[in-house]
């Protein structure tokens, strides 16, 4: 049974370019959470997703943050016009349901460096 | 809001000591998870333990929801170890919150 998987796991970009992430949950979770950790600093919620509906999205930037999780394939989170301060590791976890004591279980995560 | 503190923030321990990482958090939890996360960056579920105590070899974990905290045991350290170890607990809305996290080198 595969764990969460995320690719790319290192992305290099250069400021105003576009960058999207992408999260494959473990097999049967069908919840998607997205976090994100700036240097030095301990993970932070930014959206929360099932198939085809955004639950939660307090954590995510008001501009050029987007994400979603289609019926078919793996959920995204896609950065356009990326900023120096975009560079952080972006961790996607997932979970069987969405109630709030269930376990969540992480992938490697996404660094992303803008130059 | 949620608080998640995490002490020591950081430790420096020679291999073989035992160590213990404390999480206070401000209200009751239905969730608590603790996490190492590795030099390289990866995050590594250790133990989901909303109350009580469990044990996985070297390490073990107690929380007592009744008074808001949980302690992370590491027996016989090992410098592979190092990195720093996270707790986390849910909240109403789905979410997990991190704490600061404690940053453990060891040493051979």
């Amino acid at each position: 049974n595969a764990g969460v998987m995320q690719n790319p796991r290192h992305l290099v970009r250069r400021r105003g370019q576009e960058a999207r992430l992408r999260c494959s949950p473990m097999k049967g979770h069908s919840h998607v959470y997205w976090y994100r950790q700036l240097p030095e600093e301990g993970l932070k919620f930014m959206v929360y997703l099932q198939k085809e509906n955004i639950i939660d999205e307090s954590g995510m930037p008001k501009e050029r943050f987007s994400a979603e999780f289609p019926k078919e394939g793996p959920s995204i989170l896609r950065i356009q016009q990326v900023v120096r301060g975009d560079s952080a590791a972006y961790f996607c976890a997932s979970s069987t349901a969405g109630r709030s004591g269930d376990e969540q279980f992480f992938g490697p995560g996404t660094r992303l460096t803008v130059l | 809001g949620i608080q998640v503190e995490q002490s020591p923030p950081d430790l420096i321990l020679q291999e073989g000591a035992n160590s213990t990482l404390r999480c206070n958090f401000s209200d009751s939890v239905n969730n608590l998870q603790w996490f190492h996360q590795n030099p390289w960056g990866q995050l590594i579920n250790l133990f989901y333990i909303p109350s009580g105590t469990k044990q996985n070899g070297r390490l073990s974990a107690t929380t007592v929801a009744t008074e808001r905290y949980s302690l992370l045991y590491i027996s016989s350290s090992q410098t592979t170890d190092s990195g720093v170890y996270f707790c986390a607990r849910g909240s109403s809305a789905s979410k997990i919150i991190f704490g600061s996290g404690t940053r453990l080198s060891i040493r051979p």
